[in-house]
């Protein structure tokens, strides 16, 4: 059963410090997600890649946060400085994109809880 | 601007009785649909998707939903809920562009 994996589960930092967050999509997927859910903001879309290109990360912020794919099995997210309105689970998902109309269908990791204090 | 509503917050509801979690969308173009579902402390995990034919859409766990295109509207539906289906539910929409977008999402609440 093909799952998407993030790792850390939790994570606890102080204000100040860089957290890095991990994800490895499904094999032989695609295009890869990076979600934010919090109470007050819901579900929001960061940033997201195909064939490991970043297509869109303008719900990221850009002073703090970076998105990468060094590999075709691997996405990270990085916060560095982290800020105590950081705090909140960070999903990554991903899709298989084909070349025709229909979008991908996206899985989602089991997230990683990030409380920054 | 594109955007997806759902109106019911929290829905509490006993076993036995019938679902239905409304779901609308503004756009008039073609979308691509889905609702997702979160148990306490998990991820999400899709329930059902819509991207062309039958409106009516069988998914996992006895869950269907049905596209109104005249009303922008994919509501889900499930006739007897159990105790199991607590959870927060996500209706999703692809508005033709390659990213979802989702809506605050229904707590829902089923009361043994």
């Amino acid at each position: 059963d093909a799952r998407v994996t993030q790792t850390p589960r939790d994570k606890v930092t102080e204000m100040g410090q860089e957290v890095t967050m991990r994800c490895q999509p499904i094999l032989g997927h695609n295009t890869v997600f990076w979600y934010r859910q919090t109470m007050m903001q819901g579900l929001e879309l960061l940033a997201y890649f195909r064939n490991r290109a970043p297509l869109d990360d303008s719900g990221m912020p850009k002073d703090r946060f970076s998105a990468e794919m060094p590999d075709a099995t691997l996405a990270t997210l990085k916060i560095q400085p982290s800020e105590p309105r950081d705090s909140a689970v960070y999903f990554c998902a991903s899709g298989l994109a084909v070349w025709d109309d229909r979008p991908e269908t996206q899985y989602f990791g089991p997230g990683t809880r990030l409380l920054v204090l | 601007a594109q955007s997806v509503s759902q109106h019911n917050h929290h829905v509490i509801l006993s076993e036995a009785a019938s679902l239905e979690l409304g779901c609308n969308y503004s756009y008039g173009g073609t979308v691509n649909l889905f609702w997702y579902v979160q148990y306490p402390g998990q991820h999400l995990q899709l329930l059902l998707k819509y991207f062309s034919g039958d409106p009516l859409v069988k998914g996992i766990k006895g869950f269907e939903a049905e596209f109104i295109k005249s009303k922008f509207s994919f509501n889900l539906r499930k006739p007897s809920v159990q105790w199991s289906d607590t959870a927060e539910y996500f209706c999703a929409v692809n508005f033709g562009n390659e990213k979802l977008t989702f809506g605050t999402g229904t707590r829902l609440t089923i009361i043994p």
